[in-house]
């Protein structure tokens, strides 16, 4: 049963860059039919898509968020990243990763979330 | 790309059926089918109820069908139980391997 699990820092300082890791377990992570994508969710309010990588590399954002984010994939070991620079309060969420399935663009399996705070 | 559009609140009684829009326009929900409704209780991570607009992952009940019409499509549930009790956000393809969310539903169980 494919797993996923986010890691990395719960509280950054603004104007810093926030690095999350999203480790993929109990399948393929180079499975065609798949993207692997980023979702945050500022406290009390909806969800916004991030980003997704596909495992090739190839990656698309949230024109909103463009300018600051990077999402990558490491196949070797089975784990994709996202990188968000220049924080401010706003990026304060919790930030999930999720499988996107291709065909559908529906995200059918959610890593449990990881909260990030950023305050100095 | 801008939010998705849909009610902030529902309510039904438990057995009856209930109906969220999520409203798009020509460029998202109005062009693409790939609309997918994801159920969020506190707490917890969103999951996956509807994709492609009207078809249902395995183990998601039967009382939960999707529909779209023109720029909007919905999601009702029928036989209202409050284990039904939830966030519910539409979420639609917006072309460019790009994905655009609903603001979210806040559904309760009377």
């Amino acid at each position: 049963q494919l797993h996923l699990q986010e890691s990395g820092p719960g509280l950054v300082k603004p104007s810093e860059t926030l690095s999350l890791t999203c480790t993929v377990s109990g399948g393929s992570i180079s499975r065609t039919n798949d993207y692997w994508g980023w979702i945050r969710q500022p406290p009390g309010k909806g969800l916004e898509w991030i980003g997704s990588v596909y495992y090739s590399g190839a990656a698309y954002y949230n024109p909103s968020l463009k300018s600051r984010v990077t999402v990558s994939v490491d196949t070797s070991k089975s784990y994709f990243s996202l990188r968000l620079s220049s924080l401010t309060a706003a990026d304060t969420a919790i930030y999930y990763c999720a499988r996107e399935e291709a065909t559908w663009g529906a995200m059918d399996v959610w890593g449990q979330g990881t909260t990030v705070t950023v305050s100095s | 790309q801008s939010a998705l559009t849909q009610p902030a609140s529902v309510s039904g009684s438990p057995g009856q059926s209930i109906t969220i829009s999520c409203t798009g326009t020509s460029s998202d929900v109005g062009t693409y089918t790939l609309v997918s409704w994801y159920q969020q209780s506190p707490g917890k991570a969103p999951q996956l109820m509807i994709y492609d607009g009207t078809k249902r992952p395995s183990g998601v009940s039967n009382r939960f069908s999707g529909s779209k019409s023109g720029n909007t499509a919905s999601l009702t549930i029928s036989g209202l139980q409050a284990e039904d009790e939830a966030t519910y956000y539409c979420c639609s393809y917006v072309g460019s391997n790009t994905l655009v969310f609903g603001g979210g539903t806040k559904l309760t169980v009377l």
